[in-house]
């Protein structure tokens, strides 16, 4: 069973392209929350998806940031017109449907650079 | 609405001496509290969690936590710091729909 898929491991865009990160959930997972790690900081929750359905993007900022994750295929967070601030690590976890003992997983990260 | 403070940026101990990483908690309901682990870049493994079964917690390499919820804290402890443990440690606290609060993150350094 491999665990959490995060492709690209890296990636270098330039300011004003767009950005594309997918995560395949671990096997038999519905849930996939997205992370941002700045440096010299922690993560930061940013949105929370079940297949074809956004449960909680409280953390994603208001312009720019889209997350998706369809009925088929992985989970895709989006970042348009890339700015120097959005350079960071970007991961991904998945759970199984929520309970008390669920446990998150999480995949490598992508670290985005913006030059 | 919880949240989590680790109390030290960086801590710095010798091979062999034991390992003390601080973490306090607060949440408005019985919390399920985690330690990750990340060394320089990977990915987060989880080390142990604690989700309102024993309040001593074991995991893995050696390390275990104790929860008090009279302190409101969860301090990650290894008795024999090892020189492979250095890393970025995490205490996180879960929230509604399993989403997780992290830390700001503690920096364990180990010299020989």
């Amino acid at each position: 069973n491999a665990g959490v898929m995060q492709n690209p491991r890296h990636l270098v865009r330039r300011r004003g392209q767009e950005a594309r990160l997918r995560c395949s959930p671990m096997k038999g997972h519905s849930h996939v929350y997205w992370y941002r790690q700045l440096p010299e900081e922690g993560l930061k929750f940013m949105v929370y998806l079940q297949k074809e359905n956004i449960i909680d993007e409280s953390g994603m900022p208001k312009e720019r940031f889209s997350a998706e994750f369809p009925k088929e295929g992985p989970s895709i967070l989006r970042i348009q017109q890339v700015v120097r601030g959005d350079s960071a690590a970007y991961f991904c976890a998945s759970s199984p449907p929520p309970t008390a003992n669920t446990e998150a997983f999480f995949g490598q990260g992508t670290r985005l650079t913006v030059v | 609405a919880q949240s989590v403070t680790q109390l030290d940026s960086h801590v710095s101990v010798s091979e062999g001496t034991p390992v003390l990483l601080r973490c306090n908690y607060s949440s408005s309901y019985s919390p399920s509290l985690f330690w990750y682990v990340q060394h320089p870049n990977k990915g987060l493994q989880l080390l142990l969690k604690y989700t309102s079964a024993a309040t001593l917690v074991k995991g893995i390499n050696g390390f275990e936590a104790e929860f008090k919820k009279s302190e409101t804290s969860f301090h990650l402890t290894k008795p024999s710091a090892h020189m492979s443990d250095a890393a970025e440690y995490f205490c996180v606290v879960m929230g509604g729909y399993s989403t997780l609060t992290f830390g700001k993150g503690t920096m364990l350094l180990v010299s020989p």
